[in-house]
């Protein structure tokens, strides 16, 4: 169980353009769900929660105009990354947490976006 | 706010050696501490997780002690073998409920295991 998927695992886009990467809950309701950013040999970077049916709360730095997030469904948070430039590859990674258990977070595959 | 800190950031350890990973954290409120392992390329896995009214916790070959007064926690990794080769990472949150609580990270650690 508790099991999140990610799509697409990667994506290389112009830059300029838009991209959507969708993160899923398969077997639980999440009622809050996390959008993180990695880049090569660090931490995860918290971007973003995400509330279903409200605003996403977004850490500080990190432009709400740039990175949005809709979190329509207890199973479906997505993150546009609009405008999209070299400096927005990295590698995205989406967690959910349980309705029932409200601290533990079960992680996507991550997405790997390359913008060029 | 919340700050954890994860030494050494490498360690190699033989197999079938044991593995000890440390984390510090800094805010006494925080009660839940996860870990995770990351392979090359894909999401982190939560392997083991421990909350502060339990001082240690115990799975197969993977165990979690907490010390709440010294404020640090760790992993422990029995008999490695090489698919134990990874980045872990360590966590803590300030709270175990409410809407918005948050995990914050330690920076990892690589863990590698020679055959």
């Amino acid at each position: 169980g508790a099991v999140v998927s990610q799509h697409p695992s990667w994506v290389i886009c112009k830059s300029g353009t838009s991209v959507k990467i969708e993160c899923r809950s398969l077997d639980f309701q999440a009622t809050t769900m996390f959008w993180y950013r990695q880049f090569p040999k660090q931490s995860l970077m918290l971007m973003a929660t995400s509330n279903e049916g409200s605003k996403a709360t977004y850490e500080q730095g990190v432009e709400k105009d740039k990175f949005l997030i809709n979190h329509a469904s207890l199973t479906l948070s997505t993150l546009t990354v609009t405008s999209a430039h070299p400096e927005d590859s990295s590698f995205y990674i989406c967690s959910a947490r349980e309705f029932l258990s409200a601290d533990t977070q079960y992680f996507g595959p991550g997405t790997r976006l390359t913008v060029l | 706010g919340e700050n954890v800190e994860q030494h050494p950031s490498t360690l190699s350890v033989q197999e079938g050696d044991s593995a000890v990973i440390k984390c510090t954290y800094s805010d006494s409120a925080s009660n839940y501490f996860p870990w995770y392992k990351q392979e090359l390329g894909k999401g982190p896995q939560l392997i083991i997780d421990i909350r502060s009214n339990v001082g240690e916790k115990k799975d197969q070959r993977i165990a979690v002690t907490l010390n709440k007064t010294a404020k640090h926690f760790s992993l422990h990794i029995t008999e490695t073998q090489p698919e134990d080769s990874a980045v872990y990472f360590c966590a803590a949150s300030p709270q175990h409920t409410g809407a918005n609580s948050k995990l914050t990270f330690g920076k990892g650690i690589t863990l590698s295991v020679r055959p």
